[in-house]
């Protein structure tokens, strides 16, 4: 799976978009890219994932730039409890590709009252 | 909501010992993993399980682990004779297809003394 690079650290104002953006210049054509978070020690939490186009559901949008080499996470409007370590990961979508999700460092995303 | 259910939430046990850990996976899931947090570190992939049988395993998951699924319902962790580093938070998962779109337990934190 291809490697992603991002910010360790963010911070965001309670209410505004928090938007965490991802670098995957290494992707494959057949690779999704996959965003979860983890609160505090929680298990994993699925967000979002697409392959080429922008995606939108209740939890996020993502953004995906055309070349699909970085992507960005948006929370359009951060509450406290979006505080979390979110996680970035490209992967091929299933069949007989592996199962593994690989886990970074992620960003630690601090929203502030 | 459904949800993966895991059991103990924590669980102490001697150095040598054996372990299980037991997992409740959603019900119309078909593939099953484990995965492992040590303390401060990464969230690591230990096995994926499908068809009862495994279908992918890391370098993490030698001759002391197995997992098992006794039934329609649970899914199981053992670890044989466990070791001080086997300390940390053991996190279960499912998906309803081999997609990047898992369903994660609230962990099962193990420590061994």
């Amino acid at each position: 799976d291809a490697k992603t690079t991002q910010p360790p650290s963010m911070d965001c104002a309670e209410g505004r978009a928090a938007n965490l953006p991802c670098n995957h210049s290494t992707i494959s054509g057949n690779e999704y890219v996959y965003w979860y978070r983890q609160i505090h020690s929680q298990g994993p939490q699925y967000i979002i994932h697409g392959l080429k186009n922008n995606e939108t559901n209740e939890m996020a949008s993502l953004i995906i730039t055309e070349d699909r080499k970085s992507s960005t996470l948006i929370l359009p409007h951060a509450t406290l409890r979006d505080t979390a370590v979110y996680y970035c990961i490209v992967r091929v979508a299933g069949g007989a590709g592996s199962y593994q999700l690989t886990f970074g460092k992620g960003t630690k995303l601090s929203v502030i009252p | 909501e459904p949800e993966v259910t895991q059991t103990p939430s924590h669980q102490v046990t001697q150095m040598g010992q054996e372990v299980i850990l037991r997992c409740v996976p959603i019900s119309n899931h078909l593939y099953f993993y484990w995965y492992r947090q040590i303390l401060g570190q990464k969230v690591e992939f230990l096995v994926s399980f499908y068809n009862n049988e495994i279908s992918e395993k890391s370098e993490i998951f030698d001759d002391q682990f197995s997992v098992e699924r006794p039934d329609g319902s649970n899914f199981t962790l053992k670890i044989r004779s466990t070791k001080l580093e086997d300390s940390a938070m053991y996190f279960c998962a499912s998906s309803e297809q081999g997609t990047g779109e898992l369903f994660f337990g609230e962990g099962s934190r193990l420590t061994v003394l």
